[in-house]
């Protein structure tokens, strides 16, 4: 129950298309979906987040798209470049627990 | 970087020794966050702590150690150091300055177990 599960493993994309991965939780405490970037040998850094009352939030090209009757939740990179190839990291985490449960990681490929 | 300085960056060591690593922050932060990286399975918990000399136990916490004796300072311990610990260890933070929420990471920490 404690589990994110995160898809596709890998993706490649090319320039300019919409890079999509996606997250499932079963947890329904979960009050926090944060989504990490990470750069070969840098540690992950916070990205976008949401909230449940939302159901979709946009930051420039990140949009994290929020389905909480499914339990689900997705990013979405538009006009993807070769600069945003990195591993991608969903997580969650329940306010007041101090704690976050990341998925499994996305390594994305932008091809120019 | 929120101000998060692992040490060492790379460390190279034999099976059967002890281990420890150390992060350090400058911002008086009271959450702090020992995980491990690995390939197929993303960030796991190892160790939290919420404040000086207050530490618990994440979801792999078996074979590894944690102290805060000041509020800067959160070391790892790897009592007898095994190859199935060889990994990229990653200290976070919680700034509850940006609401409690956020968690910040430091560079990592490379550790192979030979």
């Amino acid at each position: 129950q404690q589990q994110v599960k995160q898809s596709p493993q890998s993706l490649i994309v090319q320039k300019g298309g919409i890079s999509i991965i996606n997250c499932a939780y079963e947890n329904t405490a979960f009050d926090y979906f944060p989504w990490y970037q990470q750069f070969p040998g840098k540690g992950p850094a916070l990205l976008i987040a949401i909230r449940p009352d939302v159901s979709e939030k946009k930051e420039g090209r990140f949009t994290i798209s929020f389905n909480k009757s499914a339990k689900q939740f997705s990013l979405h990179i538009m006009d993807s470049q070769p600069g945003d190839s990195a591993t991608y990291f969903c997580a969650a985490t329940t306010s007041g627990t101090y704690k976050y449960i990341f998925g499994t990681g996305t390594r994305l490929k932008v091809l120019a | 970087d929120a101000g998060i300085t692992q040490s060492p960056r790379h460390k190279v060591t034999e099976t059967g020794t002890p281990v420890t690593l150390r992060c350090h922050q400058t911002e008086n932060h009271r959450y702090m966050y020992w995980y491990r990286q690995d390939p197929g399975h993303g960030l796991r918990l190892i160790h939290y702590s919420y404040g000086v000399k207050d530490t618990d136990k994440g979801e792999v916490s078996d074979g590894y150690s944690v102290s805060r004796s000041k509020t800067e300072d959160f070391l790892l311990t790897l009592e007898s150091a095994t190859s199935s610990q060889t990994s990229v260890y990653f200290c976070a933070i919680r700034d509850l300055a940006l609401g409690g929420t956020e968690a910040f990471f430091g560079q990592g920490t490379r550790l192979t177990v030979v």
